[in-house]
Formats: C-alpha cells, sequence, structure tokens
C-alpha cells in the first residue's frame, strides 16, 4: 500500500458529463501529481500541485482542471466528456515535489465514457 | 523537452535467465532518471533510481540498472528472472535542471518471463 488514496475506483458516465476524481496523498508530503493512462497514449503527465499552488503543467486539456486543497488533498475536474477521455487516471504524490524524488501512487481511478 | 523511449513493446525471458529491458532518454540537462512497475489492476511501483554517482544503481525485488551518459540509457537489469517479475515497466526521466518539470514516462515495456 503506497498510503495514496485514490476515489472511486471506477467510473462510468456518459459523453458530456462532468466527474470530480479526488486523491489524498500520503501523510506529510505536500506535492501531488495527476497522469492519465491509456493504451494509445500510454503514461501522460497532467498537472502537479505543490501546497495547493501549481507547479508544473502537461497536457492537460482546457477542460480538465484541478486544485489542491489546504488540507492536500486534491481533485481532478473532468467537463464535457469525450468517449477518448476513458482511461485510469493516477494520482502520485512526494514529499516537497523536488525533481530527485520518488513518486508514489495510488491505484488509480477507472473513468469509462459511454 | 524532455522524453523517454522503450523500443521494446515486450521482451519475453525464460525464468532463471538474465533480464534486461531498455530506456533511452533526453533532456537538456542532467538527467535524473526512475524505472517504476506496474502489476495489473494496481498503481506505479519506485524500483530504482539514478541522481548521481555510482553510474550502476541497484534497486527493489533484485533489480538494478545502469546509467550511460554517452549512450543516454538506463537499462533495467537483472541476473535471473523470476516468474513474478512479469509487470509493465515504465522508465522515466526528469531534468534535474529545471524546477517546475515533472517526471516524464516511457510507454511501458512489458516483461513476459515463462516457466
Amino acid at each position: 500500500d503506497s498510503g495514496v488514496t485514490q476515489t472511486p475506483k471506477h467510473l462510468i458516465t456518459a459523453t458530456g458529463q462532468r466527474v470530480t476524481l479526488r486523491c489524498s496523498p500520503r501523510s506529510g508530503d505536500l506535492s501531488v501529481y495527476w497522469y492519465q493512462q491509456s493504451l494509445d497514449q500510454g503514461l501522460q503527465f497532467l498537472i502537479q500541485y505543490y501546497n495547493g499552488e501549481e507547479r508544473a503543467k502537461g497536457n492537460i486539456l482546457e477542460r480538465f482542471s484541478a486544485q489542491q486543497f489546504p488540507d492536500l488533498h486534491s481533485e481532478l475536474n473532468l467537463s464535457s466528456l469525450e468517449l477518448g477521455d476513458s482511461a485510469l487516471y493516477f494520482c502520485a504524490s512526494s514529499e516537497t515535489g523536488a525533481t530527485n524524488e520518488k513518486l508514489f501512487f495510488g491505484s488509480g481511478t477507472q473513468l469509462s465514457v459511454l | 523537452a524532455q522524453s523517454v523511449a522503450q523500443p521494446e513493446d515486450q521482451v519475453n525471458v525464460a525464468e532463471g535467465n538474465p533480464l534486461t529491458v531498455k530506456c533511452t532518454y533526453s533532456v537538456s540537462g542532467n538527467p535524473y532518471l526512475f524505472w517504476y512497475v506496474q502489476y495489473p489492476n494496481r498503481g506505479l511501483q519506485f524500483l530504482l533510481k539514478y541522481i548521481t554517482g555510482d553510474n550502476l544503481v541497484k534497486g527493489s525485488y533484485g533489480f538494478e540498472a545502469e546509467f550511460n551518459k554517452s549512450q543516454t540509457s538506463f537499462h533495467l537489469k537483472k541476473p535471473s528472472a523470476l516468474v513474478s517479475d512479469s509487470a509493465l515497466y515504465f522508465c522515466a526521466v526528469r531534468d534535474a535542471n529545471q524546477a517546475g518539470t515533472a517526471l516524464i514516462f516511457g510507454k511501458g515495456t512489458t516483461l513476459s518471463v515463462s516457466s
């Protein structure tokens, strides 16, 4: 168990809908990362937060947004969902977000858009 | 921009034989390099990392990796494969000289160890 908790584990929704994925980092970790894993694109970095502030941004669509709250949990909001958004979404955390730190990954949220 | 290439989608080895999973990288500055493993229906688990120092890095479960700066490679190795090593392996790189960059992963290599 990595100590990173993601909810829900599975999510099934329809095109055009909006969903929220939640992540609780390991105790003491200040930095949270979001990744999207799909068969064709592999593991794509979406966004990183450190202590509530955005630190790095990757290939995150404008329809997607994220935030990190004062208690350090993070939420990834996906709106106007399309079939192609179906993927496994991972959250990871690290202690300070420094470039030499290893990341601890949650078990992911499997999103299916029908 | 940083990138990682894992040239093999799948590597097949027999149990007891040595295994190598290949990785090459590209960064503008100095690299921090990582290997992660993913078992079915699980998140990624850290295996090892290269930050600085000895080019041969030892990690979890008997795995090791060799950093080769001239070839920009960081191949994962194990002297004797186990069936339980069968999983999806990811190489990842981060630019040590640029704050605000994220850990970028390769597309992954499926390792299949047969008994």
